[in-house]
């Protein structure tokens, strides 16, 4: 079944406007991942999360294990945001397995 | 910061025919990994690889594919013959096993197999 499901599938927002996006995770966890993927699909890290809240700019990670969930907040969006945001659980394998969402495409508009 | 590269960042090749996937990880990583992404689908595992043997690989991971890393090398993925599906971004990656800071990924490699 699905490890990790990432929600909403798309988001639009007015520049200014903030966005949540959420990662439900069904396996348990070392880590969750967050990546913004760039329309030619490179891959940027944005945060690796074990647990608790993690801040860089104008983004908040927070994950929180025991409700199984992790979240990446967007504060004051901004036009150059748009792309799809990726989370990537890491599995408590010991390989670091990622088991990726299927991703939220955000679009913000001027 | 650390890079991974690939290479090349688009192939195109003939059903039946082989190729092969290079890799250039973070110097001091110890780990890595390929995943395939399908156009405007999810991005999933295929295999992971350390100490020169693979430890885990997927469903996805089918008998014509293979990986090595010989003498600290590219880190390659071969396939071998190609079929139609597996026309996808392929995306390495490299972690030194240990947080912070997860993996970090290559730029893909598109391939496209007719």
């Amino acid at each position: 079944g699905q490890q990790v499901q990432q929600s909403p599938a798309s988001l639009v927002l007015q520049e200014g406007e903030n966005a949540e996006l959420q990662c439900n995770f069904s396996t348990s966890l070392n880590s969750m991942q967050w990546f913004y993927q760039r329309p030619g699909g490179s891959l940027v890290s944005l945060f690796y999360n074990p647990s608790g809240t993690k801040h860089s700019g104008r983004l908040t990670s927070t994950t929180v294990i025991k409700e199984r969930r992790s979240s990446l907040h967007i504060s004051s969006s901004q036009t150059t945001d748009s792309g799809t945001y990726l989370c990537a659980l890491d599995p408590n394998t010991g390989y670091q397995n990622f088991y990726f969402g299927k991703g939220t495409s955000l679009t913000v508009i001027p | 910061g650390p890079k991974v590269l690939q290479i090349p960042s688009h192939q195109i090749i003939d059903m039946g025919q082989m190729v092969t996937l290079n890799c250039d990880p973070v110097s001091n990583h110890l780990y890595f990994y390929w995943y395939k992404q399908i156009l405007g689908q999810q991005m999933e595992f295929l295999v992971n690889f350390y100490n020169g043997k693979v430890m885990e690989k997927s469903k996805l991971f089918k008998d014509q594919f293979s990986v090595e890393r010989p003498d600290g090398s590219y880190f390659t993925l071969k396939i071998q013959p190609t079929a139609l599906e597996d026309s996808a971004v392929y995306f390495c990656a490299s972690s030194s096993g240990q947080g912070p800071y997860g993996q970090f990924f290559g730029p893909g490699t598109r391939l496209t197999v007719l």
